[in-house]
């Protein structure tokens, strides 16, 4: 089927707006995870979902960033109050075993003036 | 810290030549995986190997494991101009459900 998808591609927001960036992951697969990437640097983990377990939030950054996971399979990654320190590229995967493989989707690339 | 660490950050060789990437991790892991990502965009999942083997192999793509150094090494053969990526480590530290990237080595094949 098809591979995990990110919407929107790029999202340009003011300073202090609130952002929701989606990922559809591919259908069957347990685990979603969200991570963010600054230019030039390595993955960061924000959150971990797994079927219907609590997630793992040990990676949000701060109380402005949320994300959720409804009906298994669609997640939104909420910040609020964006500051320009958020702008990033924000990339989404599933895995069907966790930890194992896991597929990424294209990214939201963020810039919060 | 990260759990996983890529050496060197940058490379550049000629097309053809072999190209060689390291990556140092610091507490048990059950597998070590390589990811790939073009233009600062979605990561590709390139191999796996698990922690009770030593080598594995996946077309032009070689990867080595030593669990006693806590090391791996990434080798791309004959490497190619579409070769050029920015390649990641990444381990399950120990069996954790989330994976720890690096912070990825950047190669570049000059024609």
């Amino acid at each position: 089927g098809a591979g995990v998808s990110q919407s929107p591609s790029n999202k340009v927001t003011e300073k202090g707006k609130d952002v929701e960036l989606r990922c559809d992951p591919i259908s069957g697969h347990t685990a979603l995870y969200w991570y963010r990437q600054s230019l030039g640097q390595g993955l960061e983990f924000l959150i971990y979902f797994q079927g219907n377990s609590a997630p793992d939030k040990s990676g949000l950054p701060s109380d402005r960033f949320s994300a959720e996971r409804t009906g298994g399979s669609v997640s939104t990654l909420t910040i609020q109050r964006t500051q320009q320190e958020d702008s990033a590229v924000y990339l989404c995967a599933s895995s069907q075993h966790p930890p194992e493989t896991q597929y990424f989707g294209p990214g939201t690339r963020l810039l919060v003036l | 810290s990260q759990q996983g660490e890529e050496d060197p950050q940058a490379l550049s060789i000629q097309e053809g030549e072999n190209a060689t990437m390291n990556c140092s991790y610091k507490t048990s892991i059950n597998n070590l995986q390589w990811y790939r990502q073009n233009s600062g965009r979605g990561l590709v999942h390139l191999i796996l190997i698990r922690s009770n083997e030593r080598e594995k192999h996946s077309g032009r793509l070689r990867v080595t494991l030593d669990t006693s150094k806590k090391s791996s090494s990434l080798l791309i053969t004959a490497s190619r101009a579409a070769d050029t990526a920015s390649y990641f480590c990444a381990t399950d530290k120990g069996g954790a459900q989330k994976l720890v990237f690096g912070q990825g080595t950047r190669l570049t094949i000059n024609p």
